[in-house]
């Protein structure tokens, strides 16, 4: 079974320029979650879909950040601009989504480098 | 606010022996917990989950145990192997699972051969 894929793995952009990132989920995965990780934190959501839904926005920076699930599969990322506190590593994760099974599971997850 | 905390940045202990690594979270609406092992330049894979109706998962050489009245969870591992290295989230969602998980900062564990 194939897992979560991610590009570009990685990223360096100056801030204030814009950027995107791409995640393919693994097949059947009806929920899709956008994951930022700071160096020396946990993971934090941004958003979560279920299916083409938006499920939970409430960390999403919106001034700056979208994302979209076209026809409920691959989802992209994006930030315009940049600021250098958006340094991290992106982390895309998928899961079933039904009741009772909660495990999702991680793409490589892309680091972004704003300078 | 952390609402999972790992209080514990690193641990490192010998191989062959038991490693123990803790978990407390201040939401009492949490009702499933999971850990989570990420190596360097990967994402974290699921390892073990436990849901508030039990005390104790065990899957192999880890079990999970926990305590709800301390909300307090810990993950061991016996025996310890050396590639058991890596960092373990902690993470703890709502009903039953079915809501956005919230990660602990990470314990690097360091398996010491």
């Amino acid at each position: 079974e194939a897992g979560v894929a991610q590009s570009p793995r990685y990223k360096i952009i100056e801030k204030r320029q814009s950027v995107a990132f791409w995640c393919n989920p693994i097949s059947g995965h009806a929920t899709l979650y956008w994951y930022q990780q700071i160096l020396g934190q946990g993971p934090k959501l941004l958003i979560q879909f279920q299916n083409n839904g938006v499920v939970d926005d409430s960390q999403l920076p919106k001034d700056r950040f979208s994302a979209e699930r076209l026809k409920g599969v691959d989802s992209t990322l994006k930030i315009q601009p940049a600021k250098l506190e958006d340094s991290a590593v992106y982390l895309c994760a998928s899961s079933l989504g039904a009741t009772g099974n909660t495990e999702a599971f991680f793409g490589q997850g892309t680091r972004l480098t704003v300078v | 606010d952390q609402q999972v905390k790992q209080n514990s940045p690193s641990l490192s202990v010998q191989e062959g022996r038991i490693s123990i690594l803790n978990c407390d979270y201040t939401n009492s609406m949490f009702d499933y917990f999971l850990w989570y092992k990420k190596y360097p330049a990967e994402g974290p894979t699921f390892l073990i989950s436990i849901s508030s109706i039990k005390d104790k998962n065990e899957d192999g050489r880890f079990t999970v145990f926990l305590n709800k009245s301390a909300k307090h969870l810990s993950l061991h591992i016996v025996p310890s192997q050396p590639g058991d290295s890596a960092v373990y989230f902690c993470a703890a969602s709502g009903l039953f699972g079915n809501e956005k998980l919230t990660f602990g900062t990470g314990t690097r564990l360091t398996i010491i051969p």
